[in-house]
């Protein structure tokens, strides 16, 4: 069975940074594409960033460009979302999922989420 | 980037048809996926390219696509499928992804 466990979040103050992981297990992780899509509260899904399957390529959206920053390491099975310069508009529950081929958008599996809250 | 709209919000009585529709400029180069999302929990696929079911999903489930529109149609929905339905697809520039505004649907 495949599983995607987020973990990281938490309440931060504005400004400050955070970071965020995704262990996987059941499939091999070297193999897929991985995203980062997050969910402010009462709203709707939004895709943050893409990592390929061997690092090679990351894109991001523009709301998170030049601060958050995707990566993995292959070797232990773990996805991560390193948040800097965080706003109050960041606030969101974030989910890990992999895209069954890359580029296809079809993201088969997802984590349950970590929230992040963005407060003082 | 390009954006992906959804009705807000549509209805359908229980066991009849309902079709939600995804329109969006990328959607005349790239496939929309379709997700259900039910309160408090995380979104499951049950629709991707031009009509493909994951294996556990329904066959009232089924996608299908013309121009720039792509539609999700649930025939004979059932209590359960009442639930937040977005469809997602790449961007127009193909290297960004996007999810579209999202429709809540309630069965009657």
């Amino acid at each position: 069975q495949v599983h995607l466990v987020e973990s990281g979040g938490g309440v931060v103050q504005p400004g400050r940074s955070l970071r965020l992981s995704c262990v996987v297990s059941e499939f091999t992780f070297s193999n897929y594409a991985m995203h980062w899509v997050r969910q402010a509260p009462g709203k709707g899904l939004e895709w943050v960033a893409v990592i390929w399957y061997d690092g090679t390529n990351k894109y991001y959206a523009e709301s998170v460009k030049g601060r958050f920053t995707i990566s993995r390491d292959n070797s232990k099975n773990t996805l991560y979302l390193q948040m800097n310069s965080l706003r109050a508009e960041d606030t969101a529950v974030y989910y890990c999922a992999r895209e069954i081929l890359v580029v296809t958008a079809i993201f088969d599996y997802w984590g349950q989420g970590t929230l992040v809250t963005v407060s003082s | 980037s390009s954006e992906l709209t959804q009705d807000p919000a549509v209805s359908v009585a229980l066991r009849q048809t309902v079709r939600i529709t995804c329109q969006g400029d990328s959607l005349r180069s790239y496939s929309a996926n379709w997700y259900q999302q039910k309160p408090g929990q995380a979104p499951v696929l049950v629709i991707y390219g031009k009509n493909n079911r994951p294996s556990g999903i329904p066959d009232r489930f089924s996608g299908s696509s013309s121009g720039n529109t792509a539609s999700l149609t649930i025939t004979g929905a059932q209590a359960e499928d009442e639930a937040d339905y977005y469809c997602n697809s790449r961007d127009s520039s193909g290297n960004l992804y996007v999810f579209g505004t999202g429709t809540k649907v309630t069965v009657l």
